[in-house]
């Protein structure tokens, strides 16, 4: 199962902002790893939209927009537009695990 | 621009070896610095990194799949491919490769956009 826990689905309307939540522990996002978020289209290839918790790659609009505190971190989505209309997740590492760990997804509906 | 893509049979019978290549494109993967990794994505267990190799050949794999999984690089042909034994259903999904700058802690900077795998007799 995803170690990373996030709300299946969010919605807002044109213009609105969103948050998604990544929940996890003590193992991975609570030790120090870094949260990095994905746009994941359908039948394309995913995305990298935040990097090391709130780090946005060159392209990537300044609406999105990441955060981390304590074991958790989110993606929040200002002026939402259509275009945002997609799945997104997170990623850690877990060194309980020893592997790359990701959320469980969130559907991202423009209203 | 970088871009990796998926191939290999959308099926694969149960205890057999599930054989999967990513072709990269717009970049070598030889002297490269980067890890090259297999990620699939499953009804039962969602996203869930496999395994990755270095650019010089090194290979790290996910604990409790080790026993079972391979990934092999091709410099000559840029590529680098996934073998997974004794599949079951369980192994069915969509299976991504991708790029990691680092092994620990890192994003997936660049990943292709899956291949489907079923597991069926």
């Amino acid at each position: 199962q995803a170690v990373l826990t996030q709300p299946p689905s969010v919605s807002g309307a044109p213009g609105q902002r969103v948050t998604i939540s990544c929940t996890g522990s003590s193992s991975n996002i609570g030790a120090g790893y870094d949260v990095h978020w994905y746009q994941h289209l359908p039948e394309t290839a995913p995305k990298l939209l935040i990097s090391a918790n709130f780090n946005r790659p060159s392209g990537v609009p300044d609406r999105f927009s990441g955060s981390k505190s304590g074991t958790s971190a989110s993606l929040a989505i200002t002026g939402l537009q259509a275009e945002d209309e997609a799945e997104y997740f997170c990623q850690s590492y877990d060194r309980s695990l020893g592997t790359y760990v990701f959320g469980t997804g969130t559907k991202v509906t423009v209203l | 621009q970088l871009q990796l893509e998926e191939s290999g049979p959308g099926l694969v019978k149960p205890s057999e070896t599930l054989a999967l290549t990513c072709t990269v494109s717009g970049g070598a993967i030889r002297g490269s610095s980067h890890y090259w990794g297999w990620i699939r994505h499953s009804p039962g267990k969602g996203l869930e990194w496999l395994g990755s190799i270095y650019s010089s050949g090194s290979t790290y794999y996910k604990p409790s799949l080790q026993r079972r999984v391979t990934i092999s690089v091709d410099t000559s042909k840029n590529q680098f491919s996934l073998k997974l034994r004794s599949v079951t259903a369980a192994d069915a999904g969509v299976y991504y490769c991708a790029r990691h700058p680092g092994i620990v802690g890192s994003n997936l900077d660049y990943w292709g956009q899956g291949t489907l795998v079923n597991v069926s007799s």
